[in-house]
């Protein structure tokens, strides 16, 4: 188990450009979580695939972002004409296959996006 | 928007002393999540305690549940200098699969 993964771990870009962050998830698990943290606050969920199907998606993620998670797999989070408010912790979790409603998420050590 | 609410916001102590965390939530839930995230980093899963349980350990730590009052409290027991990190709730609502909601979360700092 080499747990959930996220890369870049930091990406600094000018505003208006494009960014894609990816995520790993631990290998068996189905179900997979973005969430978005500012400074000094926690974690606001973004979106949540079930393996490949986006099933829920937060009135945060406003029309310039999208994500995927083709095989259900790894995923991916986009970002266009990225703005300064987009500045933040992009975390990725992931939770089992098991479908015990409830079960712990685990977190990637999360992509810091800076658009300057 | 934010469910839970913790508090207090930071907190300081001496190692070896105990640290009270308190969670207050607004919803329903199926089960209430405590996590820890050290500095810039991910966040680390401690303990869950479902809705029907009041009271759950593991190792120094202890959390309650009250139902009723909407409130969580994590307890750390004989805290260390490495438990310095930030501490969350996260509530699960009683909807399949949904996300976790967080509070802003508990900065606790512990000096030798």
């Amino acid at each position: 188990d080499t747990g959930v993964s996220q890369d870049p771990r930091h990406k600094i870009t000018k505003r208006g450009q494009n960014v894609t962050f990816r995520c790993d998830p631990i290998s068996e698990h189905n179900r997979l979580y973005w969430y978005r943290q500012t400074l000094g606050q926690g974690p606001e969920f973004l979106t949540y695939f079930q393996n490949e199907a986006q099933l829920e998606k937060s009135r945060l993620l406003s029309d310039r972002f999208s994500a995927e998670r083709p095989k259900g797999s790894f995923s991916t989070l986009e970002i266009q004409r990225t703005e300064q408010g987009d500045s933040a912790m992009y975390l990725c979790a992931s939770a089992s296959r098991v479908a015990v409603h409830g079960d712990e998420q685990f977190f990637g050590p999360g992509t810091r996006l800076t658009v300057l | 928007s934010q469910q839970g609410e913790e508090d207090p916001q930071a907190l300081s102590i001496q190692e070896g002393e105990n640290a009270t965390m308190n969670c207050s939530y607004k919803t329903s839930i199926n089960n209430l999540q405590w996590y820890r995230q050290n500095s810039g980093r991910g966040l680390v899963h401690l303990i869950l305690i479902r809705s029907n349980e009041r009271e759950k350990h593991s190792g120094r730590l202890r959390v309650t549940l009250d139902t009723s009052k909407k409130s969580s409290s994590l307890l750390i027991t004989a805290s260390r200098a490495a438990d310095t990190a930030s501490y969350f709730c996260a509530t699960d609502p009683n909807q399949a699969g949904t996300a976790l909601i967080f509070g802003k979360g508990t900065t606790l700092s512990v000096s030798s």
